[in-house]
């Protein structure tokens, strides 16, 4: 069973400030796609990343995927209260690309 | 374009019922995956169909099922309902498979008493 742990669990940080979360397995993915759920809303897909060592970057966050394919992280500059949610990843792997593996989860909150 | 739907929103039902869930995908998606969302195991994966039939399945019991339709609409069937059913139940459509990328619906929240 491959399973994906993501830390921190929970994060509260002030405006302005820097942040980094990461997502590792033990197992390879194909892909790794990381997402964000608002309370009551299903999760909205902000980036997925299939290269080892691919870094894509959304506006202040930033993706890097392991060079192995087990681990990512998200890295988000300057954090403002709008990044308030749950961060999520989730690995797929081709053939069951649909069959998502999802991370544990981080609560992330930003505050004034 | 308008994203994936669920009905209903939120419902209630007994111990021992059965429950309809229904999705529509994004138009000209054809793969559709049901997901569970509990505080406590997170967010694991039903079962996917693409053209009507399911092409991969997760680990529930066969309590929980589902079928296409041949409009790519979706349906997932919960019978004798157990309290640790209680869960938000997200459905995701994606353009084709295999396809990495995922669009969620807002969710049905099910309860039950």
């Amino acid at each position: 069973t491959q399973l994906l742990e993501q830390s921190p669990q929970f994060l509260s940080i002030q405006e302005g400030e820097n942040l980094t979360v990461y997502c590792n397995s033990s197992s390879v993915f194909s892909s790794l796609q990381w997402y964000r759920q608002e309370p009551g809303e299903g999760p909205v897909l902000l980036v997925t990343v299939v290269t080892g060592g691919e870094v894509k970057k959304l506006k202040r966050l930033t993706f890097q995927f392991g060079d192995a394919r087990k681990d990512s992280s998200l890295h988000i500059t300057a954090a403002q209260p709008g990044d308030t949610g749950l961060y999520l990843c989730a690995g797929g792997n081709t053939g069951t690309a649909s069959k998502l593996t999802f991370g544990t989860g981080t609560r992330l909150q930003v505050t004034l | 374009k308008a994203g994936v739907t669920q009905t209903p929103r939120y419902l209630i039902k007994t111990r021992g019922q059965q429950v309809t869930l229904s999705c529509s995908p994004i138009s000209g998606h054809r793969s559709v995956s049901w997901y569970q969302q509990t505080p406590g195991q997170g967010l694991q994966f039903l079962f996917e169909y693409f053209s009507e039939t399911q092409r991969n399945k997760g680990n529930f019991p066969g309590r929980f099922s589902g079928r296409q339709f041949s409009n790519s609409r979706s349906e997932m069937n919960v019978s004798t309902l157990e309290l640790g059913d209680s869960a938000l139940y997200l459905c995701a459509s994606s353009l084709e498979m295999p396809s990495y990328e995922q669009y969620f619906g807002p969710g049905t929240r099910l309860t039950v008493t």
